[in-house]
Formats: structure tokens, sequence, C-alpha cells
């Protein structure tokens, strides 16, 4: 079966660099979720899109952004990058009404 | 504090025996609560959800849930040296919410 698929899977970008993470939800799903985990902790709510419109945020610094488009993948845009901000970012997708989030493999960032 | 808090570990058992996995939660008004397994560097796989009270068994896992106590349980039945992860407690209050995460059990199977 289809899974979520993120690109890049590793990504090494230097302080005050930007990065773009992409999403790619399951087929037919409607509604994606971003999560930042830290090495050891788990995994933080960032931000969610129902329908390309935003649905709920959590704990995502102003230095983020993120926009879910028509054919429904998302991406999340990281600018001015700080040593802080390296963890794996993990996007789950779901099909509303259904309960089950899917979470794809993540990308790794370092931030240097 | 956190709204759900679950034991690190490590826990270390041998293979075949039965594994007991727990979470408190602190908020009543959880309604949905899920167990994922993380192999390292790997993303969460959603095991077993159950809504409310109750038990719910799936092959080798069993996950039950006690509001009234805010606990939240899995237990493995046979462990293999395969079901070795971080094993995550999550819940959310409505369908289609955020999942908040536990900071999850790390479980090794000793062959």
């Amino acid at each position: 079966a289809a899974g979520v698929i993120q690109s890049p899977r590793h990504l090494i970008k230097e302080k005050r660099e930007t990065a773009t993470l992409k999403c790619y939800p399951i087929p037919r799903h409607d509604t994606v979720y971003w999560y930042q985990q830290g090495p050891g902790q788990d995994p933080q709510f960032l931000i969610s899109f129902y329908e390309k419109m935003q649905s709920d945020k959590g704990s995502i610094p102003d230095r983020f952004s993120a926009q879910q488009f028509s054919d429904y993948h998302s991406e999340l845009n990281m600018s001015s990058l700080e040593l802080g901000d390296s963890a794996l970012y993990f996007c789950a997708s779901s099909l509303t009404g259904i309960h089950e989030q899917y979470f794809g493999p993540g990308t790794r960032l370092t931030v240097t | 504090q956190k709204e759900v808090e679950q034991d690190p570990g490590p826990l270390s058992v041998p293979e075949g025996a039965i594994v007991s996995l727990n979470c408190t939660y602190s908020n009543s008004a959880f309604q949905y609560f899920m167990w994922y397994r993380q192999y390292s560097r790997k993303g969460p796989e959603l095991l077993m959800y159950t809504y409310s009270s109750g038990n719910k068994e799936d092959g080798r896992f069993t996950a039950q849930v006690d509001k009234s106590s805010k606990y939240i349980s899995l237990f493995i039945r046979d462990s293999q040296p395969s079901d070795s992860a971080t094993y995550l407690c999550a819940t959310n209050m409505n369908r289609d919410d955020k999942i908040i995460f536990g900071k999850g059990t790390r479980l090794h199977i000793l062959p």
C-alpha cells in the first residue's frame, strides 16, 4: 500500500539558511500534519492543513511557514535556520473522519 | 507537567515474555488513545487505537484504556526480538486533532 512520502530524507544546512521540506500524503488523504522530533524527544505538533486550509497550529516558530497545495501535498518552509532546528521532521496524513494518522519516514535536518 | 507521561525505559525482557507498557495522562477530555511503534531513525507506525475506555486486541497486541484512572496500557504477548523499538503512547481529543505523544519507552527483547 502507498505510504506518506517525504523529501528529502536528509538535509544539511548552515545557520541562517533556508530549507524546504516536502510531504506527499497517502492518495485520497486530505489532511496533513507536521511534527518535529528532537533527539530523544517525542514528536511535537507544528501545524496541520485540511483541504488546503490551515486547520490547527502548534509550537511552530514564526520563521517557519507551511502550505498545502491543490494536489494535497504540503511543504514546510524554514528560514533563518538555527542550530536548535536540527531534528527529524515528520509529516502525517489522514482522511477526514477516519481517525488514523499515518506517518512518513521523516526528513532529518541538520543545521551546522 | 507533560500531558502524557511515559517511562522512557529502557525496558529489557527475554524473548517470549509478556511485555507491559504504560502511560498516564492528565486531561480528561482526551477521547482517542493510540500506540505507535518507532524503530530507530524511522517514522512512527500506528499499532493500535482505542476510543474511550476498554480493551482492543490485534494479534499479539492488546491495548487497554481506563479513563477513570487516566491510564493507558499496551500488552505484547510472545515478544519477539523484532519487537525491539520505541513505543509511543498518544492521544487526542477529537478525530483529526493533533496527536499528543508520550516520550516513548525503549523496549529491548533479548534473544
